[in-house]
């Protein structure tokens, strides 16, 4: 079993839409979650860390449930823009990413 | 400000050549870190360094892959006897203290590697 997987996607939503990717983890010491936002061809930028109680960045909205040992991202409002690959990544003493999860918003 | 930089952008060489492949981090940031990335993958861990230090090699794929890093600043990965499975974009993320993963990694635009 991988440390941290993904559902690949795509995932293909129109504008406006709502959506959501859940990224598990396999390690229950994990300390820290992250998800990271990757234009094509492009190196990973981080979106937004993710806190034990759950956090808001606009129409971004990161969860942690340590219980199942997963974290999720839901995106409010999809924009065209937001047509990326999202990658989440886990602190086992190191950062383990997951493969990512294409998102395509379409108009 | 100078975020992460890496050079060369891209790098096509052929079977069996050695590779140097460079990052300089952001100012300041002590701990760097190098991943690998092949296409429709994720990153695989490589290597990182706290200072000049290596404390953790463990993703160093194969005797052939070695890294260095002088001055607490840039940071050379060097592949040698490329074989056409190296061929994947070398990224180089920095952070500001510790190599524990807990800190924000900034990374550079890497270095698309193709091996003929």
């Amino acid at each position: 079993r991988k440390e941290v997987e993904q559902d690949p996607g795509p995932f293909n939503v129109p504008e406006g839409a709502t959506v959501a990717f859940n990224c598990t983890y396999s390690n229950s010491a994990s300390q820290s979650f992250f998800w990271y936002r990757q234009d094509c061809r492009k190196e990973p930028k981080l979106l937004m860390s993710v806190y034990s109680s759950g956090n808001e960045d606009g129409r971004f909205t990161a969860q942690l449930n340590r219980a199942s040992q997963y974290i999720s991202l839901l995106i409010r409002d999809s924009k065209l823009s937001d047509s990326a690959t999202y990658l989440c990544a886990v602190n086992i003493n190191k950062l383990v990413f997951g493969a990512g999860t294409i998102l395509r918003v379409k108009s | 400000g100078a975020g992460v930089s890496q050079s060369p952008s891209n790098k096509v060489t052929e079977k069996g050549k050695d590779v140097e492949l460079r990052c300089d981090p952001i100012s300041g940031h002590t701990a760097l870190y190098w991943y690998r990335q092949s296409l429709g993958q994720g990153l695989e861990f490589l290597i990182y360094f706290q200072g000049n230090s290596a404390p953790d090699k463990s993703g160093l794929p194969s005797d052939r892959f070695s890294a260095e890093r002088t001055g607490g600043s840039v940071s050379t990965l060097t592949i040698q006897r490329t074989q056409q499975e190296d061929s994947a974009v070398y990224l180089c993320a920095s952070s500001l203290q510790s190599g524990t993963g807990q800190e924000t990694q900034y990374f550079g635009p890497g270095t698309r590697l193709l091996v003929l």
